[in-house]
């Protein structure tokens, strides 16, 4: 069965610095990776969704990455903002099961 | 229109009541979810539709039914639950559910608890 991690669990950065969330999973064999964010009792947004043949997506000042082989994902997000805090959640979908991260929570101090 | 509405917003219901979950959505995607989650972890896929007909059950107890009555529309049926079902109920649609490239859409979310 695919698990899916997040690390860190929780991360607090000053406004304005660049951060990288990590996204990990076991079976490389993933149709697609979707990251979203969560605020607080609220839906999932859709950030990007990166397919299994592409390296990478772009929106705005977040950027995903995807290597199968080594089973990563990673959401860099430039120049944060106070409204980026929210829990953010990577979920990787193999065959037609989708599988959530534990997700990262992210605070953005002004 | 890339929306997502689930009713009601909050449900606060008895261990004998009978009530519903309403999700819809006019995108014209033909797969859509249902997913729970309690506080501090991630959704957990409960049932998937597509084309209107029930593709996947992840062994969800039989107190929860779900019904797929048109493409637009995905009820969830609720009776005899116990206070351990209080959770964020979670909606979300995609094109369809073969394509690799589908993002899913989700709702807000219906925030259910049983007393």
């Amino acid at each position: 069965k695919q698990e899916v991690t997040q690390i860190p669990a929780a991360l607090s950065v000053p406004e304005g610095e660049n951060l990288v969330l990590n996204c990990s999973f076991t079976d490389s064999a993933i149709y697609n990776l979707q990251w979203f964010r969560q605020d607080p009792g609220k839906g999932l947004t859709s950030l990007l969704l990166i397919q299994s043949s592409q390296r990478e997506q772009t929106s705005g000042r977040l950027n995903a990455s995807l290597d199968k082989s080594s089973g990563r994902s990673t959401l860099y997000i430039a120049a944060s903002q106070p409204g980026d805090s929210a829990t953010y959640l990577c979920a990787a979908r193999t065959g037609n099961q989708f599988y959530f991260g534990t997700g990262t929570s992210l605070t953005v101090i002004p | 229109d890339t929306e997502v509405t689930q009713t009601p917003k909050h449900l606060v219901m008895g261990m004998t009541n009978k009530k519903s979950l309403k999700c819809e959505q006019h995108m014209g995607h033909r797969a859509m979810y249902w997913y729970k989650q309690k506080a501090k972890k991630p959704p957990e896929l409960m049932f998937v539709y597509s084309y209107e007909k029930l593709s996947i059950n992840e062994s969800v107890p039989s107190r929860f039914s779900p019904e797929c009555p048109n493409s637009s529309l995905l009820n969830l049926h609720l009776h005899a639950l116990q206070p351990e079902d209080s959770a964020l109920y979670l909606c979300a649609s995609s094109q369809t559910l073969s394509s690799p490239t589908n993002e899913q859409f989700f709702g807000p979310g219906t925030r259910l608890t049983v007393l």
